[in-house]
């Protein structure tokens, strides 16, 4: 089975770093995937992490250690628009994915 | 990349009746899953939808509730049968592509209010 933990709600302000961590245990590590989610809407995939290490995409970026059962989601230069859900995903062996809590950030100007 | 169209987007429905989400894809695609999002919730996974064969739920979902078709591998159906208002959520259509496994796609969901 799965167990992932990522934090509620996190505040920022505009132009600033915000630094969305998740943990994770897992039976079984196909990937660990990272989705944005705004209120109503299906979620967007933002990255994906198989081997330890950063992958950078834009203002985005997402680090994995497999060994730790850890990942963060950082998000650069934050604009209002990137105000919504981020969803830290686990995909199994068997190509499903389970899904953390969602963690709600909030940009401020 | 694999592009999802699912429909409907939205409806409005009646206790006591059933609803049928569609789901298609523009490739073939080994795998289609379906998702629920119950309201300020996370996606919970409902069953695994596989081609030519009954679908694989997981638990506490079942085929009497939630019958799922794929007669190929670019569709698929899942229907909500008598529906109460707990079963108020939006459902998700997901696919794992040949060759492109770094990405788990997703549809648009349809957003079901049961009243």
């Amino acid at each position: 089975g799965q167990n992932i933990d990522q934090p509620t709600e996190m505040t920022a302000t505009e132009g600033a770093i915000v630094q969305i961590n998740c943990t994770y245990q897992t039976s079984g590590f196909n990937g660990l995937f990272w989705y944005q989610q705004h209120a109503g809407e299906a979620p967007t995939f933002l990255s994906y992490n198989v081997l330890d290490g950063l992958e950078e995409k834009g203002r985005f970026s997402s680090f994995l250690s497999r060994s730790k059962g850890y990942s963060y989601l950082l998000l650069k230069e934050l604009q209002m628009k990137d105000s919504a859900s981020y969803l830290c995903a686990i995909r199994s062996n068997d190509y499903k994915l389970s899904f953390g809590a969602g963690t709600t950030v909030t940009v401020r100007a | 990349s694999a592009v999802i169209s699912q429909k409907p987007s939205r409806d409005i429905c009646q206790r006591g009746t059933s609803l049928t989400i569609q789901c298609q894809v523009d490739s073939q695609v080994t795998m289609m899953f379906w998702y629920r999002q119950q309201p300020g919730q996370s996606l919970t996974l409902i069953a695994t939808a596989n081609q030519g064969s009954e679908a694989t739920y997981e638990s506490g979902f079942v085929i009497d509730k939630f019958p799922i078709s794929r007669p190929n591998l670019t569709f698929s159906t899942l229907t909500v049968s008598n529906m109460s208002p707990e079963d108020s959520s939006i459902y998700l259509c997901s696919v794992e592509a040949p060759g492109m496994n770094t990405e788990a796609f997703f549809g648009q969901g349809t957003r079901l209010t049961v009243v």
